[in-house]
């Protein structure tokens, strides 16, 4: 199946530091979702994206779909104990929309 | 009502059971989708419906059978399972033109 390349595969921050983790892929998609997952839960949507280019905020989230359109950032600001969870990118090949990918996540620990 | 529900939240059976995973929402999507994530893992999808008909399966083996009896409903019907079936299995819903997927919170599956 389609592969997402998701890194960093895990993060130790202090409280306050910003993040950054990023998803690439060997081919064109029209979508990319970023989701957070806490232990015992389903993954959360955080953010979608859906053009190129596209630079968009939720509070001190900021997520970017790349020109390319085969990989996207997640930026997190000031970061606080509540961000820790995996996040996941995720989106679905350019020839089906419904069919959805997942990256292998991202592994968020804050220390305060 | 924006949520995602499914029940039971655990299930422990045994290779010889039969039981059922049961998924509603009220949002009025009619794209639902089952994923199994093992720990981990991100989740893989196993099944989409689109307007109550299948239209993707994920090459997921037989003792594995979903249902959608209607838009607000997806049930996933186990049989003869094997202990490497154990994992969360996640439901999911969106438009059909939406790639904006919301999950519940998941069954955590057991099988001895």
């Amino acid at each position: 199946g389609q592969q997402l390349n998701q890194s960093p595969q895990s993060m130790f921050i202090q409280e306050g530091e910003d993040v950054s983790m990023n998803c690439t892929s060997s081919s064109i998609f029209n979508t990319w979702l970023w989701y957070k997952q806490e232990p015992g839960e389903g993954p959360v949507l955080l953010i979608a994206l859906y053009k190129a280019g596209e630079l968009t905020s939720n509070g001190r989230l900021t997520a970017q779909f790349g020109i390319t359109r085969k990989d996207s950032f997640l930026n997190i600001s000031a970061s606080i104990p509540s961000d820790v969870g995996i996040y996941f990118c995720a989106g679905p090949p350019l020839y089906n929309n419904n069919d959805m990918r997942f990256g292998a996540g991202t592994r968020l620990t804050v220390k305060p | 009502d924006t949520e995602v529900t499914q029940t039971p939240k655990h299930l422990v059976m045994g290779m010889t059971n039969k039981k059922s995973l049961k998924c509603e929402q009220h949002m009025g999507h009619r794209a639902m989708y089952w994923y199994k994530q093992k720990a981990k893992k991100p989740p893989e999808l196993m099944f989409v419906y689109s307007y109550e008909k299948l239209s993707i399966n994920e090459s997921v083996p037989s003792r594995f059978s979903p249902e959608c009896p209607n838009s607000s409903l997806l049930n996933l019907h186990l049989h003869a399972l094997q202990p490497e079936d154990s994992a969360l299995y996640l439901c999911a819903s969106s438009q059909v033109r939406n790639n904006e997927q919301f999950f519940g919170p998941g069954t955590r599956l057991t099988v001895l």
